[in-house]
């Protein structure tokens, strides 16, 4: 069962532009989504999180949208460069007490110089 | 300074060898400790938890075991690989009571 669905599996965007991230969930218990950005051969490194009270969270070119009525978030990458390119991961934390995390399958971005 | 350590940082294995892989952290009183397994070019998936020495939580079965010997370490281990077990080993901690967790370099492992 996949409680969390990003799309697309892929992305390619031309330097400068805006990349656009998306995520999904099922469970209504999730309170807090971190994205993560993952390089090759790397451990994954928290980028921007949001907790379920807030619908919009900024940070720098970052940005997360959430909307709880639809359980879909999304993250923005404003004018993306070469350095963005990664693997991003949106997870949700549900109140199971164990502060567990339930990863998506990751989106996979690459910015064209 | 690295907060969080793993090694080895690689392994290559036979199928039925046993294996340990270690998380330390440095720095950080009484971490919450986090074991994920992550496939080639896949999510990731918890493994096990720990809020304090002697105590582990295990979420999904693997034909894997956990032990926190130390406030600091955390060790993953098993007496008898398979090659379902081949992929990426990542290590996390986080602070009581805060929601962020954070990813040590990972081991990479190969089950031949």
């Amino acid at each position: 069962q996949q409680q969390v669905r990003q799309s697309p599996q892929s992305l390619t965007v031309w330097e400068g532009e805006t990349a656009i991230l998306n995520c999904s969930y099922e469970n209504s218990a999730f309170d807090y989504f971190p994205w993560y950005q993952q390089f090759p051969g790397e451990g994954p490194a928290l980028l921007i999180a949001i907790r379920s009270v807030s619908d919009k969270k900024e940070d720098g070119r970052f940005t997360i949208f959430f909307n709880k009525r639809e359980k879909k978030l999304s993250l923005h990458i404003t004018d993306s460069q070469p350095g963005d390119s990664a693997t991003y991961f949106c997870a949700a934390r549900g109140g199971g007490g164990n502060n567990k995390l339930t990863f998506g399958q990751g989106t996979v971005l690459s910015v064209i110089p | 300074a690295q907060t969080i350590h793993q090694w080895p940082v690689a392994e290559i294995k036979a199928v039925g060898s046993p294996l340990s892989l270690g998380c330390t952290i440095k720095g950080k009183s009484s971490p919450n400790l986090y074991w994920y397994w992550q496939a080639t070019g896949g999510t990731l998936q918890q493994l096990f938890y720990s809020i304090t020495v002697g105590q582990v939580e295990s979420v999904v079965q693997l034909n894997l075991s956990a032990s926190r010997p130390k406030d600091d370490q955390f060790i993953l281990s098993t007496e008898k690989l398979l090659l379902s077990h081949s992929g990426f080993y990542l290590c996390a901690w986080s602070l009581a009571g805060e929601d962020t967790q954070y990813f040590g370099p990972g081991t990479r492992l190969l089950v031949l």
